[in-house]
């Protein structure tokens, strides 16, 4: 059963413009995260948040911001896409931050960049 | 090189047979392995998870850790078609659950 909710399902766009990926969990959990899942299926941490407040940042490009407006929604931006943005993006939740915690994820958002 | 090593990279059993994934850490910091499987148009979801020595059965799962030499594997008895999937072992040390994942092991079961 779907409990972490994002959108759209696919984005296609041109090199240089700005795109926004949505997600919203109704497990009642405090954490989220944004992963990257590139075209080798290779899953790399991007950011994670605890009740709103950023805890992870990874080494990412300026370009992309998350954003966060309650502990329920957590938002990506890029604000000026390259091609090797070209990914799918998957956004998970956890009860907290423990290490023991299980990730929820999402089924993605799967970004083309012409 | 990365820190959560998987093997094989891809692997195809009859139905009914036994798969098995193996995966190795070179970070001693984990402490918490788990268990993903994602089906294709999916996002991963857990499988099982395993903190101590020694073996954790679910079902038809099994995983096995040894903290010693930092291998953790899964088993999967008595495979279905449904079973075909990527697998990934991933880690945690613990702090903020920055999950750090393998590369993945494609698993096909055949009918």
């Amino acid at each position: 059963e779907t409990a972490v909710f994002q959108t759209p399902n696919y984005h296609v766009t041109q090199v240089g413009n700005e795109v926004s990926f949505n997600c919203k969990q109704t497990l009642g959990h405090d954490t989220m995260y944004w992963y990257k899942q590139d075209s080798k299926k290779l899953l790399k941490i991007m950011f994670s948040y605890n009740n709103k407040q950023l805890i992870v940042n990874e080494t990412v490009p300026r370009r992309f911001s998350p954003q966060s407006s309650d502990k329920a929604h957590l938002n990506l931006r890029i604000k000026s896409v390259e091609p090797e943005d070209s990914a799918v993006y998957l956004c998970a939740s956890s009860p907290w931050t423990g290490g023991q915690n299980t990730l929820y994820f999402g089924a993605g958002t799967r970004l083309s960049v012409l | 090189q990365q820190k959560v090593q998987q093997s094989p990279e891809s692997l195809s059993v009859p139905e009914g047979g036994m798969a098995s994934f193996n995966c190795t850490s070179s970070d001693r910091n984990f402490q918490y392995f788990w268990w993903y499987r994602q089906h294709s148009g999916e996002g991963p979801k857990a499988l099982m998870s395993i903190f101590s020595d020694g073996d954790k059965k679910e079902g038809r799962f099994t995983a096995h850790l040894n903290k010693a030499s930092l291998h953790v594997s899964l088993h999967i008895r008595d495979s279905q078609p449904s079973d075909s999937a990527l697998y990934f072992c991933a880690a945690s040390a613990g702090s903020f659950n920055k999950l750090t994942f393998g590369a993945g092991t494609r698993l096909a079961v055949c009918p």
